[in-house]
């Protein structure tokens, strides 16, 4: 059964370095979105992304934040420059539609990659 | 602002005992209501989409159900390998993209 992957599993940096974070979407979904978990607390949406750009972003995602399909498997989320308070759990997912659409909007989620900054 | 709360926090149940999850929500006209389970450390996996009130979708021991304030989710004589955190979230009208999750049900099944 297909599934999304994610690459690492567990990122460890210091602050003020930048990291990516990889994610390989199921192949034929069309939606690419970034969530994030802080441990103890709900899933945030942080991003979608379609068509080689942002359709919706939240507050969390400011200018520290990017996304980047740069050929036709990956899907990446970059932190330019961490902050404690950015160690989390980050989930990649992919669907094949979106809200926009009538059927087949389900969100499928990857396994995560645990980012500490120490 | 899109809300979703889900009750109780924590849920201890013997093998074999049924109960429910409820998952109240307000959202800016529905869109679609998701349920996943999530195991620790993992991420969430989806179970169903429930898109109007009345509808309801079943899967093995799960069945979730949703009316135009919360969803439920009952489980039928739970096993062991039930025991999860169950999320809620919701994707409203509006041509929205992002899912509001609650803060989830963890359940523990007891032998």
């Amino acid at each position: 059964e297909p599934e999304v992957t994610q690459t690492p599993s567990h990122q460890v940096t210091q602050m003020g370095q930048e990291v990516i974070l990889r994610c390989v979407p199921i192949s034929n979904h069309l939606y690419f979105y970034w969530y994030r978990q802080i441990l103890g607390q709900k899933v945030e949406f942080l991003v979608s992304f379609y068509n080689n750009e942002i359709s919706e972003k939240s507050e969390i995602f400011d200018d520290q934040f990017s996304v980047e399909r740069p050929d036709g498997s990956n899907f990446t989320l970059k932190i330019r420059s961490t902050k404690l308070e950015d160690s989390a759990m980050y989930f990649c997912a992919s669907s094949v539609g979106s809200g926009r659409a009538t059927i087949y909007n389900e969100q499928f989620f990857g396994p995560g990659t645990r980012l500490t900054v120490l | 602002e899109d809300q979703v709360t889900q009750s109780p926090e924590a849920l201890r149940l013997q093998e074999g005992e049924s109960s429910s999850l409820n998952c109240s929500y307000t959202v800016s006209g529905l869109r679609g209501l998701f349920w996943y389970r999530q195991d620790p450390g993992k991420g969430p996996e989806f179970l169903f989409t429930l898109y109007s009130a009345g509808e309801e979708k079943e899967k093995e021991r799960l069945k979730a159900t949703l009316t135009k304030k919360e969803s439920f989710l009952h489980i039928t004589a739970p096993k062991p390998e039930d025991s999860a955190t169950y999320l809620c979230a919701v994707q409203a009208n509006f041509g929205n993209e992002k899912l509001t999750f609650g803060t989830g049900t963890r359940l523990t099944i007891i032998p």
